[in-house]
This record gives structure tokens, sequence and C-alpha cells, in this order.
């Protein structure tokens, strides 16, 4: 099947920097990413919708200005927090579908970031 | 309106027993739905998926039942195995292309 990486699995930052959350689809062009938080024994949580060529979708509640996101070509977007702190500390999970248009979406392994 | 995550409920079962998950889903409209597998720090693993036009669908010792009636959906899985044991999810979305929408998980403990 599809595969999506994302790197890196884990990352530690410290409060007020910036951390870079890449995800690529590997063996197909994903025209529409979705991004995903999840917080321990937790369900996931959609955060943006990320279209290739043209502005992120945020849900309600999420800042748009603290979780940059860029999906600069059909393989790769990446998702920046900002200023991060430590309720930051999630896990974040992207999603892409296949440009030909099939329903499933392919996850990637996830990114582990604490902020101390 | 979206699933909202809570604590998880856990499902306990015997090595060798059949185990039943089951899902309440929110949007009368979806009419598409898979279940995850998520294992511990790894992102979801698709399982299996069914679409509106029908009610049930089989996999490799897994079944997938749909009820529109009541909008739940069920994961059977035979012969359960220690393998298994991981938290599952239900999602769900409308024409494919949109984002999925997660329930709120289960987890499931097998007992060798």
């Amino acid at each position: 099947g599809a595969v999506v990486s994302q790197h890196p699995s884990r990352v530690i930052c410290k409060s007020g920097t910036s951390v870079k959350i890449e995800c690529r689809s590997l063996d197909f062009q994903a025209t529409t990413m979705f991004w995903y938080r999840q917080f321990p024994k937790k369900s996931l949580m959609l955060m943006a919708t990320s279209n290739e060529g043209s502005k992120a979708t945020y849900e309600q509640g999420v800042e748009k200005d603290k979780f940059l996101i860029n999906h600069a070509s059909l393989t790769l977007s990446t998702l920046t927090v900002t200023s991060a702190h430590p309720e930051d500390s999630s896990f974040y999970i992207c999603s892409a579908i296949d440009g030909k248009g099939a329903s499933e979406q392919y996850f990637g392994p996830g990114t582990r970031l604490t902020v101390t | 309106g979206e699933s909202v995550g809570l604590h998880l409920p856990t499902l306990s079962v015997q090595e060798g027993d059949n185990s039943i998950i089951n899902c309440a889903y929110s949007n009368s409209a979806s009419d598409y739905f898979i279940w995850y597998k998520q294992e511990s720090g790894k992102g979801p693993q698709f399982i299996i998926d069914i679409r509106s036009n029908m009610d049930k669908r089989q996999g490799q010792r897994v079944t997938v039942l749909l009820n529109k009636t009541v909008k739940h959906l069920s994961l059977q899985i035979a012969a359960t195995q220690p393998g298994d044991s991981a938290v599952y999810f239900c999602a769900e979305n409308y024409s494919g292309n949109t984002p999925l929408v997660f329930g709120k998980g289960t987890r499931l403990s097998v007992i060798a």
C-alpha cells in the first residue's frame, strides 16, 4: 500500500522555540494532506486540511499563526509549531489522499513533540 | 457534529475468543466508514472500510457491520490474538476526500 512518512519521529524543544514537522507521501502524489493531533488516551482531532498550492484550512480553535502549514509540493506538507509551549506537547499525525481520487487516507507514523 | 475524544473504554478478551468493538457515528450524511488500529506510539493502521450502500463487509479475520438506521458501526475480530491488542478507532467522512472524523476509540486488551 501507499506509504506516508513523517520526520522527525520524536522531537524535544524548549519553550519559545519553533519546530518543523515534515509529512511526505513516498510513492504517490497527495493533493490533499491532513494534520491531526492526539493527546494521550484520546482520539485524533483534525487541526487543518492542507491543499497543494493553496492556503491550509484550519479547524475552529486552531491558531493558524501558531501552526503554520505549507504544502509546497505534491509529496510534502510541513507543520511548524511556532513559539512552542508545554501545552503543545502532543502526538502529531498527518494523512494523505492519493491525488487519483481514491477514498482511502494513508496515515504517517506520527511525531511525538515534547516541549520543555 | 464531530465526535469528541473521551477517555478510552477498554475491552478485555481471552485469546482465541471473538471480539466485537462498537462505534456510534455522528453524521447521518457520512457515506464512508473505516476502522483503524493504533498501537502505542504509532500512526493509525487501516483495517477495513465500508460504504453506506453496504451493511456488511468481510476481510481476513475481521468483519465490519453498518447499521445506518441507528448510525452504528461494529468491528468483529475472529479468534483474537495477542497481536490484536491496540486501540481501535472508527472514522467517517462524506464522499471520501473530506477530513475523517474519528470516534473516541476502544482499547482492546487480549489476555493470553
